[in-house]
Protein backbone atom coordinates (compact mmCIF):
# COMPACT_ATOMS: atom_id res chain seq x y z
CA UNK A 1 0.00 0.00 0.00
CA UNK A 2 1.22 3.22 -1.04
CA UNK A 3 2.19 5.84 1.75
CA UNK A 4 3.31 9.21 0.89
CA UNK A 5 5.12 11.45 3.20
CA UNK A 6 5.84 15.22 2.84
CA UNK A 7 8.94 17.52 4.81
CA UNK A 8 8.53 19.56 6.77
CA UNK A 9 5.26 19.64 7.75
CA UNK A 10 5.04 24.00 7.87
CA UNK A 11 7.51 26.37 6.50
CA UNK A 12 7.46 30.10 6.94
CA UNK A 13 10.48 32.06 5.00
CA UNK A 14 10.79 36.04 3.70
CA UNK A 15 9.44 36.90 0.75
CA UNK A 16 11.78 36.54 -1.93
CA UNK A 17 13.60 33.16 -1.42
CA UNK A 18 14.03 30.14 -2.80
CA UNK A 19 12.49 26.67 -1.08
CA UNK A 20 12.31 23.08 -1.54
CA UNK A 21 9.51 21.07 -0.41
CA UNK A 22 10.11 17.50 -0.30
CA UNK A 23 7.87 14.23 -0.47
CA UNK A 24 8.74 10.51 -0.24
CA UNK A 25 6.99 7.35 -1.08
CA UNK A 26 7.09 3.96 -0.38
CA UNK A 27 5.73 2.29 -3.60
CA UNK A 28 8.23 3.12 -6.73
CA UNK A 29 5.71 1.84 -8.84
CA UNK A 30 3.63 5.06 -9.07
CA UNK A 31 2.26 5.56 -12.42
CA UNK A 32 2.77 9.91 -11.74
CA UNK A 33 3.62 12.18 -9.54
CA UNK A 34 1.39 15.21 -9.20
CA UNK A 35 1.83 18.44 -6.79
CA UNK A 36 -1.03 20.52 -5.78
CA UNK A 37 -1.77 23.76 -4.36
CA UNK A 38 -4.84 23.84 -1.50
CA UNK A 39 -5.74 27.31 -0.48
CA UNK A 40 -8.16 27.70 2.93
CA UNK A 41 -11.31 26.11 2.31
CA UNK A 42 -11.06 25.90 -1.23
CA UNK A 43 -10.48 23.03 -3.71
CA UNK A 44 -7.05 21.58 -5.08
CA UNK A 45 -5.36 23.47 -8.10
CA UNK A 46 -2.69 21.07 -10.31
CA UNK A 47 0.54 22.48 -10.32
CA UNK A 48 2.68 20.28 -11.91
CA UNK A 49 2.49 16.35 -13.43
CA UNK A 50 5.24 14.05 -13.29
CA UNK A 51 5.15 10.77 -15.11
CA UNK A 52 6.65 7.81 -14.24
CA UNK A 53 9.04 8.26 -17.26
CA UNK A 54 9.69 11.37 -16.61
CA UNK A 55 12.58 13.21 -14.43
CA UNK A 56 10.92 16.68 -13.86
CA UNK A 57 8.44 19.33 -14.88
CA UNK A 58 8.72 23.38 -15.13
CA UNK A 59 5.86 25.71 -14.95
CA UNK A 60 7.34 29.39 -14.37
CA UNK A 61 8.94 29.38 -10.74
CA UNK A 62 8.19 26.05 -10.23
CA UNK A 63 10.39 23.14 -11.02
CA UNK A 64 9.65 19.22 -9.57
CA UNK A 65 11.67 16.63 -10.41
CA UNK A 66 11.17 12.99 -9.66
CA UNK A 67 13.63 9.86 -8.80
CA UNK A 68 11.59 6.72 -8.48
CA UNK A 69 14.89 4.72 -7.68
CA UNK A 70 14.66 6.33 -4.10
CA UNK A 71 11.15 7.43 -4.06
CA UNK A 72 11.56 11.12 -4.07
CA UNK A 73 10.01 14.08 -5.14
CA UNK A 74 10.92 17.54 -4.73
CA UNK A 75 9.23 21.11 -5.59
CA UNK A 76 11.48 23.70 -5.91
CA UNK A 77 10.00 27.10 -5.44
CA UNK A 78 12.01 30.35 -6.82
CA UNK A 79 11.76 33.76 -5.74
CA UNK A 80 8.97 33.05 -3.53
CA UNK A 81 6.19 36.10 -3.19
CA UNK A 82 3.57 36.12 -0.64
CA UNK A 83 0.92 34.97 -2.97
CA UNK A 84 2.48 31.28 -2.85
CA UNK A 85 0.94 31.58 0.71
CA UNK A 86 -1.14 28.03 0.84
CA UNK A 87 -1.03 24.31 1.46
CA UNK A 88 1.11 22.30 -0.82
CA UNK A 89 0.10 18.64 -1.30
CA UNK A 90 2.07 15.26 -3.04
CA UNK A 91 0.28 12.76 -4.37
CA UNK A 92 1.49 9.55 -6.25
CA UNK A 93 -0.90 8.03 -9.47
CA UNK A 94 -1.74 4.70 -8.99
CA UNK A 95 -3.90 2.60 -11.21
CA UNK A 96 -7.18 3.84 -9.25
CA UNK A 97 -6.39 7.06 -7.58
CA UNK A 98 -4.25 9.12 -6.12
CA UNK A 99 -2.31 8.64 -2.56
CA UNK A 100 -1.64 12.22 -0.75
CA UNK A 101 0.48 13.34 1.61
CA UNK A 102 -0.52 15.98 4.42
CA UNK A 103 0.79 18.85 2.85
CA UNK A 104 3.35 21.55 3.83
CA UNK A 105 1.80 24.48 5.16
CA UNK A 106 3.68 27.22 3.55
CA UNK A 107 3.69 30.90 4.94
CA UNK A 108 5.85 33.12 2.96
CA UNK A 109 6.04 36.29 4.95
CA UNK A 110 6.11 39.89 2.96
CA UNK B 1 -9.35 26.44 -15.53
CA UNK B 2 -11.09 22.94 -14.69
CA UNK B 3 -14.34 22.90 -15.37
CA UNK B 4 -15.55 20.10 -12.45
CA UNK B 5 -18.54 21.58 -10.17
CA UNK B 6 -19.82 20.77 -7.04
CA UNK B 7 -22.91 21.50 -5.06
CA UNK B 8 -23.24 22.60 -2.05
CA UNK B 9 -20.15 23.96 -1.26
CA UNK B 10 -21.60 24.19 2.46
CA UNK B 11 -23.86 21.92 4.30
CA UNK B 12 -24.71 22.00 7.51
CA UNK B 13 -27.98 19.35 8.51
CA UNK B 14 -29.08 17.27 11.26
CA UNK B 15 -28.49 13.77 12.20
CA UNK B 16 -30.35 10.69 10.20
CA UNK B 17 -31.19 13.01 7.47
CA UNK B 18 -30.47 11.19 3.85
CA UNK B 19 -27.97 14.11 1.61
CA UNK B 20 -26.87 13.80 -1.72
CA UNK B 21 -23.53 15.88 -2.74
CA UNK B 22 -23.21 16.87 -6.46
CA UNK B 23 -20.35 16.47 -8.96
CA UNK B 24 -20.33 17.41 -12.32
CA UNK B 25 -17.77 17.62 -15.50
CA UNK B 26 -17.80 19.10 -18.41
CA UNK B 27 -14.19 18.19 -20.13
CA UNK B 28 -15.95 14.64 -21.19
CA UNK B 29 -13.68 13.23 -18.61
CA UNK B 30 -14.53 9.17 -18.37
CA UNK B 31 -13.30 8.95 -15.01
CA UNK B 32 -14.05 10.51 -11.67
CA UNK B 33 -13.35 10.02 -8.28
CA UNK B 34 -14.45 10.99 -4.80
CA UNK B 35 -11.93 12.11 -2.13
CA UNK B 36 -12.77 12.61 1.96
CA UNK B 37 -10.65 15.15 3.58
CA UNK B 38 -10.90 15.91 7.59
CA UNK B 39 -9.72 18.85 9.19
CA UNK B 40 -5.53 18.95 8.87
CA UNK B 41 -5.59 15.27 7.64
CA UNK B 42 -4.59 13.97 3.75
CA UNK B 43 -7.18 13.23 1.52
CA UNK B 44 -8.49 9.70 1.30
CA UNK B 45 -9.80 8.40 -1.80
CA UNK B 46 -13.36 7.11 -0.93
CA UNK B 47 -15.14 6.09 -4.69
CA UNK B 48 -13.80 6.02 -8.25
CA UNK B 49 -15.04 4.96 -11.51
CA UNK B 50 -14.03 4.24 -14.51
CA UNK B 51 -17.15 5.51 -16.89
CA UNK B 52 -20.86 5.09 -17.22
CA UNK B 53 -22.50 2.44 -14.62
CA UNK B 54 -18.84 2.10 -13.26
CA UNK B 55 -18.00 2.45 -9.46
CA UNK B 56 -15.23 0.97 -7.50
CA UNK B 57 -14.93 1.44 -3.61
CA UNK B 58 -11.44 3.48 -2.56
CA UNK B 59 -8.84 2.76 0.06
CA UNK B 60 -10.51 4.54 2.73
CA UNK B 61 -14.05 2.44 3.76
CA UNK B 62 -16.72 4.67 3.73
CA UNK B 63 -20.64 4.57 4.24
CA UNK B 64 -21.15 6.93 1.51
CA UNK B 65 -22.55 5.23 -2.07
CA UNK B 66 -22.25 6.43 -5.49
CA UNK B 67 -23.77 6.49 -8.78
CA UNK B 68 -22.55 6.61 -12.15
CA UNK B 69 -25.69 7.24 -15.23
CA UNK B 70 -24.11 9.71 -17.13
CA UNK B 71 -20.49 10.47 -18.09
CA UNK B 72 -20.65 14.22 -16.59
CA UNK B 73 -22.25 13.43 -13.59
CA UNK B 74 -20.99 11.86 -10.28
CA UNK B 75 -23.37 11.90 -7.43
CA UNK B 76 -22.28 10.97 -3.64
CA UNK B 77 -25.72 9.75 -1.15
CA UNK B 78 -25.26 9.46 2.17
CA UNK B 79 -28.75 7.71 3.25
CA UNK B 80 -28.33 8.68 7.06
CA UNK B 81 -25.92 11.51 7.99
CA UNK B 82 -24.44 11.06 11.02
CA UNK B 83 -21.60 13.60 13.24
CA UNK B 84 -18.57 10.82 11.84
CA UNK B 85 -19.29 12.32 8.29
CA UNK B 86 -18.68 15.96 9.05
CA UNK B 87 -15.64 16.18 6.81
CA UNK B 88 -14.54 18.10 3.39
CA UNK B 89 -15.56 16.25 0.11
CA UNK B 90 -13.74 16.62 -2.78
CA UNK B 91 -14.58 15.22 -6.40
CA UNK B 92 -12.38 15.20 -9.40
CA UNK B 93 -11.73 13.85 -12.58
CA UNK B 94 -9.58 12.59 -15.20
CA UNK B 95 -8.92 11.73 -19.07
CA UNK B 96 -7.94 7.59 -19.36
CA UNK B 97 -4.16 7.58 -20.24
CA UNK B 98 -3.88 11.10 -18.79
CA UNK B 99 -3.76 10.83 -14.80
CA UNK B 100 -4.23 14.24 -14.34
CA UNK B 101 -6.71 14.70 -11.90
CA UNK B 102 -8.26 17.88 -11.60
CA UNK B 103 -10.39 18.55 -8.77
CA UNK B 104 -13.98 20.54 -8.01
CA UNK B 105 -14.01 23.40 -5.41
CA UNK B 106 -15.19 20.76 -2.07
CA UNK B 107 -18.18 20.23 -0.14
CA UNK B 108 -17.65 21.26 3.17
CA UNK B 109 -20.57 19.07 5.29
CA UNK B 110 -21.32 19.43 8.89
CA UNK B 111 -23.57 17.13 10.52
CA UNK B 112 -24.74 18.06 13.85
Amino acid sequence: KQEVTQIPAALSVPEGENLVLNCSFTDSAIYNLQWFRQDPGKGLTSLLLIQSSQREQTSGRLNASLDKSSGRSTLYIAASQPGDSATYLCAGGGADGLTFGKGTHLIIQP
Amino acid sequence: EADIYQTPRYLVIGTGKKITLECSQTMGHDKMYWYQQDPGMELHLIHYSYGVNSTEKGDLSSESTVSRIRTEHFPLTLESARPSHTSQYLCASSLTGSSEQYFGPGTRLTVT
